[in-house]
């Protein structure tokens, strides 16, 4: 099974700060990674595919990075809506994907 | 406008059974490969199933095999997850998830709303 590692698992950000989120892969995946924000009580949803591609709607300030094993995902300048949790999903395996384990993205 | 709608999530005794629905509406479900996802509280996503379009092809989660059993009616627009000897671990927030597709890569763009399935006496 492929996993994926997340770091950090929690951050801490001022609005407007730049943030990084790393994602990586236990074996080589290509780019076919994605991306996913969760808010509370909330479903998943899609924000880039592709490893670089942003999905339909999402802000620019939303962009993605990376192939083979190491991937990021980057808020360049994070507004109040953007607090939330963030999964990296690899799909090399699909249809038996899994997830990484999460960023969780807090006010400082 | 895509809606998946889940239900039929509840409170059951460890070793006892459940059925989760999916109601889709807003594409052609039959042109779609589905899929379960859940989220135990506070934790991350787990994959636990797939089926295929036709139901041709079906995988499962290593922590959910033979004991959970995916299908779908395409007639009724509606995917089902029938879940037997539940375990406390199986304890999650269930989402149902579609396969979509944009020039070829596939990825899970659209979920419902999920529905809490809790195992406990």
């Amino acid at each position: 099974d492929i996993q994926l590692t997340q770091s950090p698992s929690f951050l801490s950000a001022s609005v407007g700060d730049r943030v990084t989120i790393t994602c990586r892969a236990s074996q080589g995946i290509s780019s076919y990674l994605a991306w996913y924000q969760q808010k509370p009580g909330k479903a998943p949803k899609l924000l880039i595919y592709a490893a670089s591609t942003l999905q339909s709607g999402v802000p620019s300030r939303f962009s993605g990075s990376g192939s083979g094993t190491e991937f990021t995902l980057t808020i360049s300048s994070l507004q109040p809506e953007d607090f939330a949790t963030y999964y990296c999903q690899q799909l090399n395996s699909y249809p038996q994907v899994t997830f990484g384990g999460g960023t969780k993205v807090e006010i400082k | 406008e895509v809606q998946l709608v889940e239900s039929g999530g509840g409170l059951v005794q460890p070793g006892g059974s459940l059925r989760l629905s999916c109601a889709a509406s807003g594409f052609t479900f039959s042109s779609y490969s589905m899929n379960w996802v859940r989220q135990a509280p506070g934790k991350g996503l787990e994959w636990v199933s797939y089926i295929s379009s036709s139901s041709s092809t079906i995988y499962y989660a290593d922590s959910v095999k033979g004991r959970f059993t995916i299908s779908r009616d395409n007639a009724k627009n509606s995917l089902y997850l029938q879940m037997n000897s539940l375990r406390a671990e199986d304890t999650a927030v269930y989402y149902c998830a579609r396969s979509g597709s944009i020039f070829g890569v596939v990825l899970f763009d659209y979920w419902g709303q999920g529905t809490l399935v809790t195992v406990s006496s």
